[in-house]
């Protein structure tokens, strides 16, 4: 099946700054990927998600570039607040609109 | 985007009962849904996709006899934990594809599961 690794498993940043998230995938045949926020004891909420037609989506402060020859892709937030404090999760598809996710992030945003 | 409620949120039972989760698309019909299983700290685990009107395909691991699911209509899936245990605790969460790209999944608000 599908594998997906995610690093790094905890980040913190200062108010402001960047924050990165970078994650790997098995299935070439992948081609959607998505990136959820998940606060304690909350659903997953989907933030920003790219294609395999495109390199890279933007929303506001949110980005996410992909990499299809190496199979990775990436999250980025930018201008960083303290409500991007939250757990991320990176996913991949594959076969029938199944979803395999990555392991987690645990962002902190220190004021 | 589109609406998917869960109920109950929250439920605690004892030991070798059974609990029912339902899972439901609001405003939209679903063939099909996804059912996770998130362990506390750990990401979100695939166990089911529920198929309306046909049988459930499971993931290796996932017992089907302990974990039932039932897709009887286009807006609602129910996962039956039968004969619960301790280890069974979790937070279950469903999901169902958007509309628009059925590649896009929307979450549940999730069910606390708490086997005494």
């Amino acid at each position: 099946g599908e594998n997906v690794e995610q690093h790094p498993s905890t980040l913190s940043v200062q108010e402001g700054d960047s924050a990165v998230i970078k994650c790997t995938y098995s299935d070439s045949a992948s081609n959607y990927f998505p990136w959820y926020k998940q606060e304690l004891g909350k659903r997953p909420q989907l933030i920003i998600d790219i294609r395999s037609n495109v390199g890279e989506k933007k929303d506001q402060r949110i980005a996410v570039t992909l990499n299809k020859t190496a199979k990775h892709f990436s999250l980025h937030i930018t201008e960083t607040q303290p409500e991007d404090s939250a757990v991320y999760f990176c996913a991949a598809n594959f076969g029938n609109e199944k979803l395999t996710f990555g392991t987690g992030t645990r962002l902190t945003i220190i004021p | 985007g589109a609406v998917v409620s869960q109920h109950p949120s929250r439920v605690i039972c004892k030991s070798g009962t059974s609990v029912k989760i339902e899972c439901r698309s609001l405003d939209f019909q679903a063939t099909t849904m996804f059912w996770y299983r998130q362990f506390p700290k750990q990401s979100l685990m695939l166990m089911a996709t529920s198929n309306e009107g046909s049988k459930a395909t499971y993931e290796q691991g996932v017992e089907k006899d302990k974990f039932l699911i039932n897709h009887a209509s286009l807006t609602l899936s129910t996962l039956t934990v039968t004969s619960a245990h301790p280890e069974d605790s979790s937070f279950y969460i469903c999901s169902a594809p958007g509309r628009v790209h059925t590649d896009t999944q929307y979450f549940g608000p999730g069910t606390r599961l708490t086997v005494l």
